[in-house]
């Protein structure tokens, strides 16, 4: 596709529920980065991937999260056992270089997010 | 303190008005970056630069490396123009995460 696709786009889940939302990279990209953001705040790094190697896991807030992209295009974050302080923006971003190294200044894509409600 | 502060955090403006809006960060950065935010969450890079001038249409943004600050201006404003306006740094040459600020929205009234 055009951009990075993001889904669900809105997703309402019962307390205690397992959520799975879906990222899409834009084709070819090789980093991919998943972040949380509250409400009227700046989104906040979770997790960063360089093709399927899941090379820094650090913002991932419990072990309730976990982010997998086995074949290094589409990603998946979960979240297990949700609770209320989960409900956000979870935004995905997509860029055609390692994060790391001379190469690394490239522009990150991002998709429009998945609102996640907790209730 | 947040590593990256922008202000202000609310701006609302008449349509043609200038404007600028300031960010300021406590760390080397190999990078920084501008991003508009839309209701409903997407997000678009505006710029992203590592020392001095970039333009875009009615877009200029600026960056001063000593005094670790950098300012986004528009010029000739217009309600399309309202949005949340972020500002994020990367640090460090290996350094691979973006640090945000918390965004200022801006609201430009016909």
């Amino acid at each position: 596709g055009a951009g990075v696709s993001q889904s669900p786009r809105y997703k309402v889940a019962k307390r205690g529920q397992d959520v799975a939302l879906r990222c899409d990279p834009i084709s070819g990209h090789v980093s991919l980065f998943w972040y949380q953001q509250a409400l009227g705040q700046g989104p906040e790094f979770l997790t960063y991937f360089q093709n399927e190697a899941q090379l820094d896991k650090s913002g991932l807030p419990s072990d309730r999260f976990f982010a997998e992209r086995p074949e290094g295009s589409v990603s998946t974050l979960k979240i297990q056992r949700t609770q209320q302080e989960d409900s956000a923006v979870y935004l995905c971003a997509s860029s055609l270089t390692p994060g790391t190294g001379t190469l690394s200044n490239q522009p990150q894509h991002f998709g429009d997010g998945t609102r996640l409600s907790i209730l | 303190k947040n590593e990256v502060e922008q202000s202000p955090q609310n701006l609302t403006a008449q349509e043609g008005e200038f404007i600028t809006i300031n960010c300021s960060y406590s760390v080397g950065i190999s990078a920084l970056h501008w991003l508009q935010q839309h209701p409903g969450g997407g997000i678009v890079s505006l710029f992203m630069l590592s020392s001095g001038k970039k333009k875009h249409g009615r877009l200029i943004a600026t960056i001063n490396i000593q005094e670790k600050h950098s300012s986004l201006h528009i010029t000739a404003s217009h309600p399309r123009d309202s949005a949340v306006y972020i500002c994020a740094v990367k640090s460090g040459g290996s350094n691979y995460k973006l640090t945000f600020g918390k965004g200022t929205l801006l609201t430009v009234n016909p």
